[in-house]
């Protein structure tokens, strides 16, 4: 139980495109999700925290604008990075907080590898 | 301000032996959770192991453990038995407010044949 998938797993786009990542729960209803980026060889540093039917909470520092997120509904979250730009590159990571699981623990994707060239 | 902090860049073991990666916290939040997940190359994050603040005993999930010491706001994990598989990066975190995360700077370690 517990699993969550993310699609697509690598994504090549040219710059100025936007690129939008899914975030889905597969086998629990997913109440709250969190988007991480991470630059290599370093820690996952959050994004924004989005909850089912309400607009997302941002970070300090990350744009709102260029960082679209919805969370439609308990299973899906959207992540569009929008007009990307190759400083955008990074490994984009979602996880999922519900309460038919472990309350307590983050269950997360398997990462979403983007490159802006 | 909470804080996570892991020393050690990269740590060595070897095969079926014991390690234990070095995590310490701040916080002044009374209840307050930790964890400690796997990153192997592929990215993916994989939970391990989960401690409560007021739980009594140290958590174990097969060959992982969790050496909980509060006073010392330090939380290492402890692989019994290491295998090859066993390398990767291993992050240490604290929830806090909201349930968010935060994650230290990660420890890569090598398990040796």
């Amino acid at each position: 139980g517990a699993v969550v998938s993310q699609h697509p797993s690598r994504v090549i786009c040219k710059s100025g495109t936007s690129v939008k990542i899914e975030c889905r729960s597969l086998d629990f209803q997913a109440t709250t999700m969190f988007w991480y980026r991470q630059f290599p060889k370093q820690s996952l540093m959050l994004m924004a925290t989005s909850n089912e039917g309400s607009k997302a909470t941002y970070e300090q520092g990350v744009e709102k604008d260029k960082f679209l997120i919805n969370h439609a509904s308990l299973t899906l979250s959207t992540l569009t990075v929008t007009s990307a730009h190759p400083e955008d590159s990074s490994f984009y990571i979602c996880s999922a907080k519900g309460d038919s699981v472990d309350q307590e623990t983050q269950y997360f994707g398997p990462g979403t590898r983007l490159l802006v060239l | 301000a909470q804080k996570i902090t892991q020393t050690q860049p990269g740590m060595f073991v070897q095969e079926k032996e014991a390690v234990t990666l070095d995590c310490t916290y701040d916080t002044s939040d009374p209840s307050y959770g930790l964890f400690w997940y796997k990153q192997p190359s592929s990215g993916e994050m994989i939970f391990l192991i989960y401690q409560g603040s007021y739980d009594q005993q140290n958590a174990t999930e097969g060959r992982y453990s969790l050496n909980f010491q509060k006073a010392r706001k330090s939380a290492n994990l402890v692989i019994s038995a290491s295998q090859l598989g066993d390398s990767a990066m291993y992050f240490c975190a604290m929830s806090s407010q909201g349930g968010k995360l935060i994650f230290g700077q990660g420890t890569e370690l090598s398990v040796k044949p």
